[in-house]
């Protein structure tokens, strides 16, 4: 069974600059994941997607970052502008279900100069 | 929301040796509790998880421990090897479905 597959895996850019990622879950799962994990910390949740539908997207900061699932498979998350502190590893994760286990993607790392 | 803190923020132990890790987790209704290892530049992994209908889980060289009472749960790796070595990180989940992850714990295993 193929894992979680995110790209890109690394990102440099300069602040005010926008970017995105994307993320493939695993076949078949319904609930995606994506989190912010910024060094020396455990994974933030940002936003949960079950199958194409928002289910918790309060520790999104919405000014600036914005997700979507539209077909209820992929997503991608996108940030703009970009400030220094978004420099984190953004992972992306999923589920069969809500409440069931959650595997991980490998991460993209995002440096913001 | 759930407030998740892990303690030792790094242990050192001597290979063989046993490592424990507790976590405390502030919300009552919070019913599972997934421990992931993550080693360095790599994605975080399962390595065992419990629910709260369970007091112990055990796995081969790992076991986890759960206190409801207290809001605590612990993670036991028994004779420890070099590659136990990572950063471990406990997470709780309640109502709401959230995940909620502590800080995390740098183990050393000491050959």
């Amino acid at each position: 069974e193929a894992g979680v597959a995110q790209s890109p895996r690394y990102k440099i850019i300069e602040k005010r600059q926008s970017v995105a990622f994307w993320c493939n879950p695993i076949s078949g799962h319904a609930t995606l994941y994506w989190y912010q994990q910024i060094l020396g910390q455990g994974p933030k949740l940002l936003i949960q997607f079950q199958n194409n539908g928002v289910v918790d997207d309060s520790q999104l900061p919405k000014d600036r970052f914005s997700a979507e699932r539209l077909k209820g498979v992929d997503s991608t998350l996108k940030i703009q502008p970009a400030k220094l502190e978004d420099s984190a590893v953004y992972l992306c994760a999923s589920s069969r279900d809500r409440d069931e286990t959650q595997y991980f993607g490998p991460g993209t790392r995002l440096l913001v100069l | 929301g759930e407030n998740v803190e892990q303690h030792p923020s790094t242990l050192s132990v001597q290979e063989g040796d046993s490592a424990v890790i507790k976590c405390t987790y502030s919300d009552s209704a919070s019913n599972y509790f997934p421990w992931y290892k993550q080693e360095l530049g790599k994605r975080p992994q399962l390595i065992i998880d419990i629910r709260s209908n369970v007091g112990e889980k055990k796995d081969q060289r790992i076991a986890v421990t759960l206190n409801k009472t207290a809001k605590h749960f612990s993670l036991h790796i028994t004779e420890t090897q070099p590659e136990d070595s990572a950063v471990y990180f406990c997470a709780a989940s309640g109502g709401n479905n959230r995940l909620a992850f502590g800080k995390g714990n740098q183990v050393v295993v000491i050959p």
